[in-house]
């Protein structure tokens, strides 16, 4: 059984800070690592995808592979009142059909 | 959401009761999977289909049954529904690209299921 783990928060940083969540996962031959997004009462959705060790940005977002510690982050720099939402970490399957393991998911709290 | 349409959006069933969630996607992706979601819990596998034709169980399929009726189409049966199945259901369509910026992943709105 595949795990992901994540811590449940909630994490609360002031707007404007760097807000960083982490995750943790058990099958080292993974190989794709996402992170959704997901509003309180709403749909998860895509925000990153990240695949090679190292870092990846996409604008005020930064995912983080390290395979060989078994760890994938989400830095949010700028935090903004509308980043408040819950991140679930997603690690997909290391070969044949695609299953994605999810994370409990950290609650992200910014404050004006 | 863009591209899955998942009905109905609520329903309250009594135990015992049957019915069918239903969940379609417009972006000819091969690969649709149903999760529920419980508080503190995250997305659980319920059962998902790798293409037309196939289905296969994942990490919590008892008491479900699926029909992956055509490409498009990926529906979700509670024969005999329990307490226990309360929950919020979530249909997905996901391709995974051999290059992240290749994967597509949408989400139905969900459905909020309460069985008394």
């Amino acid at each position: 059984q595949k795990e992901v783990e994540q811590n449940s928060g909630p994490l609360s940083v002031p707007e404007g800070a760097i807000a960083s969540l982490n995750c943790t996962y058990s099958d080292r031959v993974s190989q794709s690592f996402f992170w959704y997004r997901q509003y309180s009462g709403k749909s998860p959705e895509l925000i990153m995808s990240i695949y090679s060790n190292g870092d990846k940005e996409d604008g005020r977002f930064t995912a983080q592979l390290n395979k060989a510690s078994q760890y994938v982050s989400l830095l949010i720099r700028d935090s903004q009142p509308s980043d408040s939402a819950t991140y679930l970490c997603a690690v997909g399957s290391s070969g044949g059909s695609y299953i994605p393991t999810f994370g409990r998911g950290t609650s992200l709290i910014v404050h004006p | 959401n863009a591209g899955v349409t998942q009905t109905p959006k609520f329903q309250v069933l009594k135990t015992g009761q049957s019915m069918t969630l239903q969940c379609a996607q417009d972006m000819n992706h091969n690969s649709m999977y149903w999760y529920r979601q419980d508080p503190g819990m995250g997305l659980r596998l319920i059962y998902y289909s790798a293409s037309e034709g196939t289905t296969d169980k994942g990490e919590v399929p008892n008491g479900y049954n699926v029909s992956r009726l055509n490409k498009r189409e990926f529906s979700l049966r509670l024969e005999s529904a329990a307490p226990s199945q309360t929950s919020v259901y979530f249909c997905a369509s996901i391709s995974q690209g051999a290059r992240p910026t290749n994967t597509e992943a949408f989400f139905g709105q969900g459905t909020r299921l309460t069985v008394v």
